[in-house]
């Protein structure tokens, strides 16, 4: 079993539809959460970083963390084409190491 | 401020062949992180480096992989004899961690994309 499962996809969306992306994680150790964004052939690029439960507002962007549930979530609204972009799911235990473990991305099309 | 810096974005190398890639963190960061990511995975943790040490490298293969993050100069990760299965990209990462006790904010460069023949 994975440490971090995420559902590949591919999603597709209409313009201006909300988005929900996923990941369940297996270890309670994790704390640190973070949502990366990913377009063809380039680097992830952070975009929500949580540190334990709760939520966190950034623009569109919403990130939820369930440590109860081993869940996170990244919800999108109001999205744009320029949204198109593998999503990656990533956490952390902290402590000496702060290795990201990673889920495998969702790849996510927001159609004009 | 600039960001995470890889080179060469493209590697090609034929079977046999050394590749090494260098990375250089964002300005202020200490913390120096590779992965790689093959086709159609995530991205793996490989190795974590401070300035003149490594920390953690519970994720490279035993054999041909080796990193260092010298005083001076950027990260290099090495592959020695590469083989068809080391085609990737491979992604350096920064922290700052060390300034802020509970950051683990990671900056991802734009990769190396290795390409074996």
């Amino acid at each position: 079993q994975k440490e971090v499962e995420q559902d590949p996809g591919p999603l597709s969306v209409p313009e201006g539809a909300i988005v929900s992306l996923n990941c369940t994680y297996s270890n309670s150790a994790f704390q640190y959460f973070m949502w990366y964004r990913q377009y063809s052939r380039k680097g992830p690029e952070l975009l929500m970083y949580t540190y334990s439960s709760g939520n966190k507002e950034d623009g569109r962007f919403t990130a939820q963390v369930d440590k109860s549930s081993k869940y996170i979530s990244l919800f999108i609204r109001d999205s744009q084409p320029s949204d198109s972009a593998t999503y990656l799911c990533a956490m952390s235990k902290g402590g000496a190491t702060n290795k990201l473990i990673f889920g495998t991305g969702t790849l996510l099309a927001v159609q004009p | 401020n600039a960001g995470v810096m890889q080179n060469p974005r493209h590697l090609v190398r034929r079977r046999g062949q050394e590749a090494r890639l260098r990375c250089s963190p964002m300005k202020g960061h200490s913390h120096v992180y590779w992965y790689r990511q093959l086709p159609e995975e995530g991205l793996k943790f490989m190795v974590y480096l401070q300035k003149e040490n490594i920390i953690d490298e519970s994720g490279m293969p035993k054999e041909r992989f080796s990193a260092e993050f010298p005083k001076e100069g950027p990260s290099i990760l090495r592959i020695q004899q590469v083989v068809r299965g080391d085609s990737a990209a491979y992604f350096c990462a920064s922290s700052p961690l060390g300034q802020t006790s509970h950051s683990t904010e990671a900056f991802f460069g734009q990769g190396t994309r290795l390409t074996v023949v």
